[in-house]
């Protein structure tokens, strides 16, 4: 089975600064990978995703994120962040080519973005 | 366009109780998964519902059963309830059942168990 590590529990950081999220992941197959933001009080909502194809993968609201296969790392950056990116991001994997849920969550990142 | 929706949206129960969610899948979806949220951890998968039949469970003892009915709504049950129960259960749909589909999650029903 899959499994991912979140390496950071809490990352603080100030409003227009660069951050960096670690997630790493281990896997005996191919897998697929995700990032997901929760908000206070809400579900999750799928930031970004990597199938297949370009490692580099993009969200709308400036995140990215970079599939390293030699690394099993799938680290969640953004170059400037906002008061409004607080929130808690789980780092997700799930087998390539399954029928079937196995997706795995790692404990999650609480960013804190300071003014 | 609704959204997953889950009901209640908190719960009190007692040990050994037995209690049931409810969880309504977005338009067009057809698989339904169950997640178990204890405080600051990730969500642990509890089981999927394709069409009605489980399809696939993670490591989550036979007390916690599920139902997904002909409209792709789901349940999900938990009998003898013990104080480690007291989570956030999240539910989730997707298009189908594959391992690439994004999941799209509800707002959660939050257990206590006293």
């Amino acid at each position: 089975a899959q499994s991912v590590t979140q390496l950071d529990s809490q990352v603080p950081v100030f409003e227009e600064a660069p951050v960096e999220l670690r997630c790493n992941y281990s896997s005996s197959v191919s897998v697929y990978l995700f990032w997901y933001v929760q908000y206070p009080n809400q579900g999750l909502q799928l930031l970004l995703k990597y199938l297949s194809g370009s490692t580099l993968v993009e969200s709308i609201n400036g995140f990215e994120a970079e599939f390293n296969k030699s690394q099993t790392s799938f680290h969640l950056r953004k170059p400037s962040v906002h008061i409004s990116d607080t929130a808690e991001y789980f780092c997700a994997v799930s087998a390539g080519g399954a029928k079937g849920n196995d997706m795995r969550f790692g404990a999650g990142t609480r960013l804190t973005v300071k003014p | 366009e609704t959204g997953v929706t889950q009901s209640p949206t908190h719960l009190i129960k007692t040990r050994g109780q037995q209690v049931t969610l409810r969880c309504s899948s977005q338009s067009g979806h057809n698989t339904v998964s169950w997640y178990q949220q204890a405080l600051g951890q990730g969500p642990q998968f509890i089981f999927q519902y394709y069409r009605e039949e489980e399809n696939g469970r993670g490591n989550f003892p036979p007390r916690f059963s599920g139902l997904q009915f002909p409209n792709y709504s789901s349940e999900l049950n938990v009998n003898a309830l013990e104080l480690d129960d007291s989570a956030l259960y999240l539910c989730a749909s997707s298009p189908t059942g594959f391992s690439y589909n994004e999941q799209f999650f509800g707002p959660g029903t939050r257990l206590t168990v006293l």
